[in-house]
């Protein structure tokens, strides 16, 4: 596609319940990355997808956090019993192979609110 | 622990103001540093350094690295309303596979 899309925009979820977050990456990107930012503050780091690699999982802040990569393309987020400290924009962002430097392209973020 | 430490964290300013943003990085085999501008939702690119002193310069906005003090600044001149936003600063680091951490930001707010 023309750029990183990411569904749904918004999600509103009761505490307890699981989530699925998708991206779809730059058609051509072979890295994926998730980023969580809360309210006020900067991005952190959950998880990177490179190629047929094994993910860089060293970001996820619980084993409620999961990510999946099919066929080196769409990307699902997935958060399990979902707490109020979960809420936040979940962006995504995709980019060339890195080795060549390139910089990463975000999606628009889909803004989860646990209530 | 690698890190991106951004100062400072808010700052507010007139238009026509020149303006500095600071960014100073510790991390571990260190590839490039970035700075990206965030106005809604998706952080908007503006730079990539990867030289030391080379200054990168798009219009208004500008921005140096210098690698042997671990540090960057963008700077704005003549600042309009529409340059408010968080500024973001994030670094390329790592070995084969890489990965990028990103600072907390600056909020800028620029009153007409």
């Amino acid at each position: 596609g023309a750029g990183v899309s990411q569904s749904p925009s918004n999600k509103v979820t009761e505490k307890g319940k699981d989530v699925e977050l998708r991206c779809d990456p730059i058609s051509g990107h072979t890295a994926l990355y998730w980023y969580r930012q809360s309210l006020g503050q900067g991005l952190e780091f959950l998880i990177y997808f490179q190629g047929n690699s094994a993910p860089d999982k060293s970001g996820l802040p619980s084993d409620r956090f999961s990510a999946e990569r099919t066929g080196g393309s769409v990307s699902t987020l997935t958060i399990q019993r979902t707490q109020q400290e979960d809420s936040a924009v979940y962006l995504c962002a995709s980019s060339p192979r890195i080795s060549s430097g390139n910089t990463i392209y975000f999606g628009e973020g889909s803004w989860l609110t646990v209530v | 622990e690698d890190k991106v430490v951004q100062s400072p964290l808010s700052l507010v300013v007139h238009e026509g103001d020149t303006v500095t943003l600071n960014c100073s990085y510790e991390v571990t085999n260190f590839r490039s540093l970035l700075w990206y501008k965030q106005e809604k939702k998706a952080p908007t690119f503006l730079f990539m350094l990867t030289s030391s002193g080379i200054e990168k310069k798009s219009g208004r906005l500008s921005s140096i690295l210098d690698k042997k003090e671990l540090f960057s600044i963008l700077n704005i001149t003549a600042t309009q309303t529409g340059d408010s936003a968080v500024y973001l600063c994030a670094a390329w680091y790592g070995g084969s596979q890489g990965n990028l951490i990103f600072g907390k930001g600056t909020k800028l707010s620029v009153k007409p």
